[in-house]
């Protein structure tokens, strides 16, 4: 079965900061998918990157990136130079390619920029 | 582009009363999808529809929920009758499409209370 840990339930930083959430996965599967979602606190959910198990390059959007490393089943996404816009609850979430699963999210990780 | 749309976006019932939640997926997105938030449970996904037809419901509470997609532009998710602990925030997501591995793109969430 797959199973998605966000091991940091809550962080704070200061503003301007950088800060790495982390996300561990397992699985026994070769093909899967893992993805970043963003809540912030009005609600919606944000899709923020989704990232094969073929490919372990990093990925940078602006401030984010995305670290990607099978050999310890992470997925980790860092904010650098944070901002107050950046607060909100992130989630990790994964599915494998095989099999009726379903797309597990993890319990997910409040971040709050201080100002 | 819109994105996908929910109403109401705020739900307010007495208990033992029907709920019909809306949902528009984006346009040319063959598959959506109902999910449930709440503290406890994070994240769950009740239904998933492939080209408007019911694919998986086994995350469907009870008999008291039902879903419907009448064509490929609208779907509903109605709770009859309403109890205190169906209290949570209802999304919708689509995806382009059909398969389970697709970014599932959200709409803003639909926040019901049962008194």
């Amino acid at each position: 079965a797959q199973k998605v840990t966000q091991a940091q339930t809550e962080i704070s930083v200061v503003e301007k900061e950088d800060v790495t959430l982390d996300c561990v996965y397992e699985t026994r599967d070769t093909t899967y998918y893992l993805f970043w979602y963003k809540q912030p606190p009005s609600g919606e959910l944000v899709f923020l990157i989704r990232r094969n198990s073929f490919d372990e390059q990093n990925e940078i959007s602006g401030r984010y990136s995305w670290n990607f490393q099978k050999s310890t089943s992470s997925f980790n996404f860092t904010i650098t130079a944070s901002q107050v816009v950046d607060s909100a609850v992130y989630f990790c979430a994964f599915i494998s390619n095989f099999g009726n699963e379903k797309l597990t999210f993890g319990t997910g990780t409040r971040l709050t920029i201080i100002p | 582009d819109a994105g996908v749309i929910q109403s109401p976006r705020h739900e307010v019932t007495e208990m033992g009363q029907e709920v019909t939640l809306r949902c528009k997926p984006i346009s040319g997105h063959n598959s959506l999808f109902w999910y449930r938030q709440t503290m406890m449970r994070g994240l769950e996904l009740l239904i998933y529809f492939n080209n408007n037809v019911p694919i998986d419901d086994s995350g469907m509470p009870e008999d008291r929920f039902s879903a419907k997609m009448p064509n490929a532009s609208f779907s509903t998710l109605k709770i009859q009758p309403s109890e205190p602990r169906d209290s949570a925030v209802y999304f919708c997501a689509s995806s382009l499409s059909g398969t389970r591995t697709d970014t599932q793109y959200f709409g803003p969430g639909t926040r019901l209370t049962v008194l």
